[in-house]
């Protein structure tokens, strides 16, 4: 079965340090996607990067990258320079051809990071 | 370019009562999804739209869940009748299409649902 496992329920980064969220998944497709989402307090699922399976390079979006080790099943997303505006919960997603094709994304728990001045 | 946009943003209902969210898409967005978070969760996917069509509803508790995207745009979620674990956040989302497990789903803000 396709799962998504964040272990880390809460980070502490200081503020312009670098974090790294875990993420490890688990799917027996050949193609999918993997992506990261921020939800701050106001809720809203925010985008921040995605890695395909067969990309042979690792994901950059401004400060976020993503560290994929495919033989692994691990999508740890890096933060560099933490920001105080970064403090929000973010969720690991994955998306395949699950269930018929329908490309489902599959959320992990997600972790809380907070970034001390 | 006009994000997914949900309303209400808060409503709060006694059990046994119904209620109903609405989601307007991204513009030119063919799927789109209605996700519930309970405190504490990940998002979990109650079912899926391409166009007008219902392409996965294997999760929707069908007994009290209803959802409709009549002219493949808008959509409502309806909830008859609540109970005290559909205290949730109930998310939309819409991508391009759903072929591809490269499309980007993108989200709105939310209507967070309590039950008392």
């Amino acid at each position: 079965a396709q799962k998504i496992t964040q272990t880390q329920p809460g980070m502490f980064v200081q503020e312009k340090e670098a974090v790294t969220l875990d993420c490890t998944y688990d799917t027996s497709d050949p193609s999918y996607g993997l992506f990261w989402y921020k939800q701050p307090s106001s809720g809203e699922m925010i985008f921040l990067i995605y890695q395909g399976s067969y990309d042979q390079q690792n994901a950059t979006e401004g400060r976020y990258s993503l560290n994929f080790q495919k033989a692994r099943k691990s999508a740890n997303l890096v933060i560099s320079a933490s920001q105080l505006g970064d403090s929000a919960m973010y969720f690991c997603a994955m998306r395949g051809t699950f269930s018929g094709g329908y490309n489902k994304l599959i959320f992990g728990a997600g972790t809380r990071l907070a970034v001390h001045p | 370019e006009a994000g997914v946009a949900q309303s209400p943003r808060y409503k709060i209902i006694e059990k046994r009562q119904s209620v109903a969210f609405w989601c307007n898409p991204i513009s030119g967005h063919a799927t789109l999804y209605w996700y519930q978070q309970i405190l504490g969760q990940g998002p979990k996917l109650l079912i899926q739209f391409q166009n007008n069509g219902v392409v996965d509803d294997s999760q929707l508790p069908k007994d009290r869940f209803s959802a409709e995207r009549l002219k493949g745009v808008d959509s409502t979620l309806k909830i008859q009748p609540a109970k005290l674990e559909d205290s949730a956040v109930y998310l939309c989302a819409s991508s391009w299409t759903s072929g591809r497990s490269t499309d980007t789903q993108y989200f709105g803000p939310g209507t967070r649902l309590t039950v008392l």
